[in-house]
């Protein structure tokens, strides 16, 4: 089935821009999701369709996609933000829901 | 506001069962697909099904095979997930969450989990 990869881990200082990516093959075709994860937390979706946000979201976390890859980029990084951070399509060839495996964000 | 809270958790033997129950609120709960997504200690997000908005289809995950089935009902707007034939791999919390919009559309909100345990 459709595969989603992910960096397990990214690290970031406070101010700065944090990027994550969400690799999968001919991914262009697919909407991708985002969700956020604080430790002891439920997951929050952070950005859906590849681009749009969730109101309440911050301007500071935005979605897009190039080639194979999708990316989530926080700008202006707080302490905050440090959490697990998920990509997610649906596969309509399985009807499927795929998740990538996480990626960890650290603020040093 | 939406909300989904979720019972039924709990410890249970290997071959045991287990029927995880997520009430909702605040939305109309028959316009929507609702499904269940898992996370095992220390690991990712794991889909696990999704039920249509009418209940008219179900999809599963591959590792169900056939054990877990997830219903809805309208009249208490509840979703059910029964699990049956559990291991210990099924170990894990258990979310119930809401699709923003057709079945295929990202999850949004998201229960606050329920504790799954299968051990002996």
């Amino acid at each position: 089935s459709y595969v989603l990869t992910q960096s397990p881990s990214v690290s970031v200082a406070p101010g700065q821009t944090a990027t994550i990516t969400c690799g999968g093959s001919n991914v262009a075709i697919y909407s991708v999701h985002w969700y956020q994860q604080q430790p002891g937390q439920a997951p929050v979706l952070v950005v859906y369709d590849n681009t749009d946000r969730p109101s309440g979201v911050p301007q500071r976390f935005s979605g897009s996609k190039s080639g194979n890859t999708a990316t989530l980029t926080i700008t202006r990084v707080e302490a905050g933000d440090e959490a697990d951070y998920y990509c997610q399509v649906w596969d309509n060839g399985s009807q499927h829901v795929i998740f990538g495996g996480g990626t960890k964000l650290t603020v040093l | 506001q939406v909300h989904l809270v979720q019972s039924g958790g709990g410890l249970v033997q290997p071959g045991g069962s287990l029927r995880l129950s997520c009430a909702a609120s605040g939305f109309n709960f028959n316009h929507y697909g609702m499904s269940w997504v898992r996370q095992a200690p220390g690991k990712g997000l794991e889909w696990v099904a999704l039920i249509w908005f009418d209940g008219s289809h179900t999809l599963y995950a591959d590792f169900v095979r056939g054990r877990f089935t997830i219903s809805r009902d309208t009249s208490q707007n509840t979703l059910f997930l029964e699990m049956n034939s559990l291991t210990a791999d099924d170990t894990g919390v258990y979310y119930c969450v809401k699709s923003r919009s057709g079945s295929g559309s990202p999850f949004d909100p998201w229960g606050q989990g329920t504790l799954v345990s299968v051990s002996s």
